[in-house]
């Protein structure tokens, strides 16, 4: 167990919907990432996030967006899903951006 | 970041020292060389991680060779759990501090 919890763990929905998917840290990271894994793709970063503010930005579509709330957890917003938008997404934290990361167990998001 | 390779598969025996290799020659000074695995769908888990002097915890041994160009994992006791898909990753210490996962060495314990 890293330490990591994100909710849901699984997710279905149909092609132009909007879900959330949050995630809580570790206890004092501050640092928060997200990535997602598709069969295709592999293991992608998509965002971080350093005590409130964006600090980071990869592979993200515009249709997604994510924050990052004064208590430190965050949340992933998915927008206008399609079907490619399948995948495993998984949350990361880290106490500084330097640090390692540990992963959280993720949530399989499954768009039909 | 640099880029590694890695062998996409390999078979370990179970009980016996797992050695993955990791090939980084394109390293920079200020960059680290991380492993991880992810163990089918699970979050990918942290191992280890070193600069240039070899490491060692409870999981694991990384061995980085004096030119940096490439390093070595050591399972000291493989057992089946250790059956996953490891990841090298080279990461520098500041400003991008994604992980930059490739396609991974696919390891497999075999009885």
């Amino acid at each position: 167990d890293s330490g990591v919890t994100q909710t849901p763990k699984h997710l279905i929905t149909a092609t132009g919907q909007r879900v959330t998917l949050r995630c809580s840290p570790r206890s004092g990271d501050l640092s928060v990432y997200w990535y997602q894994q598709s069969l295709d793709q592999g293991l992608q970063f998509l965002i971080q996030y350093y005590n409130g503010e964006e600090r980071a930005k990869g592979n993200i579509l515009e249709r997604f967006s994510a924050q990052q709330f004064p208590d430190l957890h965050s949340e992933l917003n998915l927008s206008s899903l399609e079907l490619g938008d399948s995948a495993l997404y998984f949350c990361a934290s880290s106490v500084d951006p330097s640090y390692e990361q540990y992963f959280g167990p993720g949530t399989r998001l499954t768009v039909t | 970041d640099a880029k590694t390779t890695q062998p996409p598969s390999m078979d370990c025996a179970e009980g016996r020292a797992a050695n993955l290799p990791c090939n980084h020659s394109t390293i920079s000074g200020n960059e680290y060389v991380y492993w991880y695995r992810q163990i089918h769908s699970q979050g990918p888990q942290y191992i280890i991680h070193g600069l240039k002097n070899n490491e060692t915890n409870e999981m694991a041994s990384l061995i980085i060779t004096e030119d940096r160009k490439s390093s070595t994992l050591i399972l000291p006791h493989a057992t089946l759990r250790d059956t996953a898909v490891y990841y090298c990753i080279v990461r520098a210490d500041y400003g991008n501090n994604r992980l930059a996962f490739g396609k991974g060495n696919q390891v497999v314990v075999i009885p």
